[in-house]
């Protein structure tokens, strides 16, 4: 079974500063896609990053960026130069790949809170 | 704004009512999808349909009932629900249903079984 799991409930960081947010899953398989995304208190929930299992490179989008540890199954996020509108919640999901559809398994979530 | 709308926002029914969510999307999109969120729990897919086609089901309860009537419209029935049922109810869509794809979200509707 593919599981998602952020290890962190809620995390804080100051205006200005970097946080990273862990997500580690477990799959048996080769090729897959994990995504990090974010949910305001608006509720719309927001792409922020994706990652392809089979590219070495991390992926980077503006602030955000990603270390993908393949071996380690790890997938954590960073924010750089952290803003207030950052403040949301953020899944780790892991694309399940079957014949038929695709599933997005998700994390339990991580609370972070951008201090001013 | 993701390009994908859910109407209503908020919804409040009781057991015995029947009521339906909606779902549109305006990205030209082939698969659309529900999902339940609920307090501390993680995201949980429950149908798919890609092409109009259901592909999936994931245990549902036959009180939720989906209906796909083209790839753009998405809505969800719901009857005789129960408390536990109160929760964010997400639509999605993605390009062409394959694992390839990036989902987008809609903004969710909030139901409330009293």
């Amino acid at each position: 079974a593919q599981t998602v799991t952020q290890s962190q409930p809620e995390m804080s960081v100051q205006e200005a500063e970097t946080v990273t947010l862990s997500c580690t899953y477990d799959t048996s398989e080769n090729n897959y896609y994990l995504f990090w995304y974010k949910q305001p208190p608006s509720r719309q929930m927001i792409l922020v990053i994706r990652q392809e299992a089979y590219k070495q490179q991390n992926a980077t989008e503006n602030r955000f960026s990603v270390n993908f540890q393949k071996a380690a199954k790890s997938f954590s996020l960073k924010i750089s130069d952290s803003q207030l509108g950052d403040t949301a919640m953020y899944f780790c999901a892991f694309m399940k790949h079957e014949e038929y559809g695709n599933k997005l398994v998700f994390g339990a979530g991580t609370i972070l809170r951008v201090k001013s | 704004e993701t390009g994908v709308t859910q109407t209503p926002r908020h919804l409040v029914m009781g057991m015995t009512n029947k009521k339906s969510l909606k779902c549109e999307q305006h990205l030209g999109h082939n698969a659309m999808y529900w999902y339940k969120q609920s307090a501390k729990k993680p995201l949980e897919l429950m149908f798919v349909y890609n092409f109009k086609e259901q592909t999936e089901n994931n245990s549902v309860p036959s009180r939720f009932s989906p209906e796909c009537p083209n790839s753009s419209h998405l809505f969800l029935h719901l009857h005789t629900l129960q408390p536990e049922d109160s929760a964010l109810y997400l639509c999605a869509s993605s390009p062409t249903g394959t694992y390839t794809d990036t989902q987008y979200f809609g903004p969710g509707t909030r139901l409330t079984v009293l």
